[in-house]
């Protein structure tokens, strides 16, 4: 079965500084990850995958996560946050096997931009 | 391509009352996926289906039931409502063969009052 852990329910960044979001997965098989984003009152918007190949995905908004197998984590970078980068974040995880298509979310990560 | 469409936006409902959220998508996607979201919890699973005809229940399934009788659609009933389904309530779909990328809808505000 697979799992994930956020760590941080809240990260508070400055303007233009590093964003770091946590998120470590636990799973049998080789996974797929996914994070997606949540403005609010809205509906969740994918941000980047990882499936197979290089491990450093890029995604929308300047976003990159990078899959590290050994450290089973699947960690949410921008270089320097904006503004409009505050909302919450979820990291997700599946398989390929699946014969279903569900995903295990985490419990999500509030990101605040302070001016 | 509208995408993930639910409807209604908002609904208050009172204690003991029946209500259908609807769900559509224009993708052809086989696997459809109902989910729950309160404050800190992320997102529970409530129903899913792989294709028209077939239904499972997730997580969370006590006090919902769901029915699938097209591709499209995806509604989700509620039946004698209770103040701990006061929630927002989250649509998705998903295609066979890829990655799995869900596709989510705006969602429902629900308050059971």
């Amino acid at each position: 079965a697979q799992s994930v852990t956020q760590l941080g329910s809240h990260v508070s960044v400055s303007e233009g500084a590093l964003v770091l979001l946590r998120c470590n997965y636990s799973s049998s098989v080789p996974p797929y990850l996914f994070w997606y984003v949540q403005y609010p009152n809205q509906g969740l918007q994918l941000l980047l995958k990882y499936t197979t190949g290089a491990t450093l995905v890029k995604g929308i908004n300047g976003f990159e996560a990078e899959f590290k197998k050994s450290e089973t984590s699947f960690h949410l970078t921008k270089p320097s946050a904006h503004m409009s980068d505050a909302a919450e974040y979820f990291c997700a995880v599946t398989v390929a096997s699946s014969n279903t298509g569900k995903l295990i979310f985490g419990q999500g990560t509030t990101l605040q931009v302070k001016p | 391509n509208a995408g993930v469409t639910q409807t209604p936006k908002f609904r208050i409902l009172k204690i003991g009352q029946s209500m259908t959220l609807q769900c559509a998508q224009d993708m052809n996607h086989n696997y459809m996926y109902w989910y729950r979201q309160d404050p800190g919890m992320g997102l529970k699973l409530i129903y899913y289906s792989v294709g028209a005809g077939i239904t499972d229940k997730g997580e969370v399934p006590n006090g919902y039931n769901v029915s699938r009788s097209t591709t499209e659609d995806f509604p989700l009933r509620l039946e004698l409502a209770a103040p701990s389904q006061t929630s927002v309530y989250f649509c998705a779909s998903t295609g066979t063969g890829g990655t799995y990328e869900q596709y989510f809808g705006p969602g429902t505000r629900l308050t059971v009052t």
